[in-house]
């Protein structure tokens, strides 16, 4: 069965400092990977989506960045915070290619990151 | 602004009693799903319903949609302390394939 993997679970880090978040996908291939930030009582805000390696989008402008060295492992990435960074970070993926339509998102447990 | 909005934003409830969330988006869909949230964790998916479907069962959930009023609901029946969570609808588009969220409900159940 496939499953996801997210970490850390949370993180305190102060402004100006860099940030990684990693996510792993584990029993599937090929899946689309997104990175979404959710502010408290909100929805979620996409910030990136990757249908495979190196393709990855953009939705929102701003100091953050995302790679995927691997098919199946989405980094999330900052090089300085920023106190407007604090969130809750999540990580999901769905089946790509020709399945990806009319797919669930899966979810990972999420970061709660703090900038202070 | 938001594609899909739950309403209410609040609901609390005796456990037994059955739970109503709305959803209503804006433009053409292709699917609408509902995921539940529990506090501090990942989402977990419920439920899917195609634009082409009316209604859609899950053990003790139940999915309407209605393509013409723009607006899906979700019914929770015989209530538990464990369905205390946010639950929060989808919508996917025709226009593109990225899914739009709702800001959720709130659903407390009181033992």
């Amino acid at each position: 069965s496939q499953t996801i993997h997210q970490w850390p679970a949370t993180l305190v880090q102060p402004v100006g400092s860099p940030l990684s978040l990693e996510c792993t996908v584990e029993g599937t291939s090929n899946p689309n990977l997104y990175w979404y930030r959710q502010a408290a009582g909100r929805g979620l805000q996409l910030l990136f989506y990757s249908i495979g390696i190196d393709q990855i989008s953009s939705e929102v402008p701003q100091n953050l960045s995302a790679s995927r060295p691997q098919d199946r492992q989405f980094i999330l990435s900052s090089k300085k915070l920023l106190l407007s960074d604090s969130g809750f970070y999540l990580c999901a993926w769905s089946a790509g290619g020709r399945a990806s339509y009319n797919s669930p998102l899966h979810f990972g447990n999420g970061t709660r990151l703090t900038v202070t | 602004s938001q594609q899909g909005e739950e309403d209410p934003q609040a609901l609390s409830i005796q456990e037994g009693e059955n739970a109503t969330m709305n959803c209503s988006y804006k433009t053409s869909i292709n699917n609408l799903q509902w995921y539940r949230q529990n506090s501090g964790r990942g989402l977990v998916h419920l439920i899917l319903i195609r634009s082409n479907e009316r209604e859609k069962h899950s053990g003790r959930l139940r999915v309407t949609l209605d393509t013409s009023k723009k607006s899906s609901s979700l019914l929770i029946t015989a209530s538990r302390a464990a369905d205390t969570a946010s639950y929060f609808c989808a919508t996917d588009a025709i226009s593109n394939y990225q899914l739009i969220w709702g800001a959720g409900t709130k659903l407390i159940i009181k033992p």
